[in-house]
């Protein structure tokens, strides 16, 4: 059974950096790219980027260029997002997710991440 | 980027009656393989997306029968008959032809 188990909820100040994991089991990454989408309180779903976990090639929506900063380690099969200069409106729920075809068939459970002072 | 626009429900829908939820691409999704790049999912309150339907009308597995996709290029229709209890949540569909990967803006489905 394929599962995506992210860490924990983050508390963040405004200006501080969090970082989320995502590990995997049940599939290798290195056979599919890992995903990351967003959803702010009461609003919809936001891709933020993706990872190829064989060669670190990252592609990240514009508004998430020089906010999110995506990582895998293929050894413990596991994918990061370290999300920096945060604030106020950072604070969402983020989700881990992953495609073995043209969708996103496997998320993880999400984490709230909160910003404030 | 291209954009996503869904259509909103006349909610509450009466449990047992059938729903059609709308999704309009701004560029066609159609790919040179046939093959058209629109999926849906829902999102139940409190959990994470689950895919139903991926390259516009294929059920995911595991997903029920009352579920279907349909559409063309650019405007795209998701099915649910005789609508239960445990479809209430929010509808989306998302474009999986280029990056970014947009979604719609969801459409929310309550029961009566």
């Amino acid at each position: 059974e394929v599962q995506l188990q992210q860490s924990g909820a983050e508390f963040g100040k405004p200006g501080t950096s969090v970082m989320l994991s995502c590990k995997v089991s049940g599939y290798n990454i290195r056979n599919t790219y890992m995903h990351w989408v967003n959803q702010r309180p009461g609003k919809g779903l936001k891709w933020i980027g993706r990872i190829d976990p064989t060669n670190g090639n990252t592609i990240y929506t514009e508004k998430f260029k020089n906010k999110a900063t995506l990582t895998a380690d293929t050894s413990s099969n596991t994918a990061y997002m370290q999300l920096s200069q945060l604030q106020s409106d950072d604070t969402a729920i983020y989700f881990c997710a992953m495609n073995s075809g043209y969708y996103f068939d496997y998320w993880g459970q999400g984490v709230l991440v909160t910003v404030s002072s | 980027d291209i954009v996503m626009t869904q259509g909103a429900l006349p909610n509450p829908v009466p449990s047992g009656e059938s729903a059609s939820i709308t999704c309009q691409s701004s560029k066609s999704l159609l790919h040179s393989n046939g093959k058209t790049y629109l999926n849906w999912y829902l999102q139940r309150p409190g959990q994470s997306p689950q895919l139903l339907i991926y390259w516009m009308s294929t059920r995911a597995l595991g997903v029920s029968d009352r579920f279907s996709g349909s559409g063309s290029g650019t405007d795209f229709t998701l099915k649910i008959s005789s609508v239960e209890a445990e479809d209430v949540g929010v509808y989306y569909c998302q474009q999986f032809l280029e990056y970014p990967y947009m979604f719609g803006a969801g459409t929310k489905l309550e029961l009566k």
